[in-house]
């Protein structure tokens, strides 16, 4: 089974701080993804990654920078978390020659901005 | 105009009912998904449908690539079955989308009371 770990379920942060969430998977998946969910909104992708150190933009990356220095870890960076990225983040994973794109996420992180 | 398009935005049935749940999208696809997310986060794929149906258990997903219109149904629902589900389509490379990206739905959420 394809595992997808998030460092996190809960997250409280303050105004200002930089913020680290990290996604790790065990399926040697070429594809990482970061996330936000917001209610009547759905899913957002902020970056997505197709292998190390190569990041790609996704449709919301304003205030997000990620890194990938390993091919089972993508991490998402807030560098100065303000209250409007409070949110559901949630990591994903696919293998590159999957035809389907079928993606495997991690469990999410709440993160709450203060 | 969104890509993917799910109705309804929230449904609330009684134990036993029969549901449905629809998706429409715009681009030309390679395949679609249905996604399942509890209350606390985690996402996992229901089913990869590219054609005709599938069954799982009281779960029948059908899709018409003509009319690029999928639906999820639930035979003999159960508080059990209460989530969001997630439509999201693979569109073909020339769409535009990135290799392992997905067009999501905004999702419907379903409560089923006993």
């Amino acid at each position: 089974d394809v595992k997808v770990t998030q460092s996190s379920r809960y997250l409280v942060k303050r105004t200002g701080e930089k913020v680290f969430l990290e996604c790790v998977q065990d399926m040697d998946h070429e594809n990482m993804f970061w996330y936000r969910q917001d209610p009547g909104l759905g899913l957002r992708l902020i970056y997505f990654s197709y292998d190390v150190k190569m990041k790609e933009k996704g449709d919301i990356p304003e205030g997000y920078s990620v890194s990938r220095e390993k091919k089972e870890r993508f991490s998402l960076i807030l560098e100065s978390a303000s209250t409007n990225q409070t949110s559901m983040y949630l990591c994903a994973s696919s293998l590159i020659t999957s035809g389907s794109n079928e993606q495997f996420f991690g469990p999410g992180t709440r993160l709450t901005v203060l | 105009k969104n890509e993917v398009e799910q109705s309804p935005q929230n449904l609330t049935a009684q134990e036993g009912e029969f549901i449905t749940i629809n998706c429409s999208y715009s681009v030309g696809i390679s395949a679609l998904h249905w996604l399942q997310q509890h209350p606390g986060g985690g996402i996992v794929s229901l089913f990869m449908l590219s054609s005709g149906k599938k069954k799982h258990g009281r779960l029948i997903a059908t899709i018409n690539i003509q009319e690029k219109h999928s639906s999820l149904h639930i035979t003999a629902s159960h508080p059990r079955d209460s989530a969001v589900y997630i439509c999201a389509v693979c569109p073909f490379m020339n769409y535009g989308g990135s290799q392992g990206n997905l067009i999501f739905g905004k999702g419907t959420k379903l409560s089923v009371k006993p």
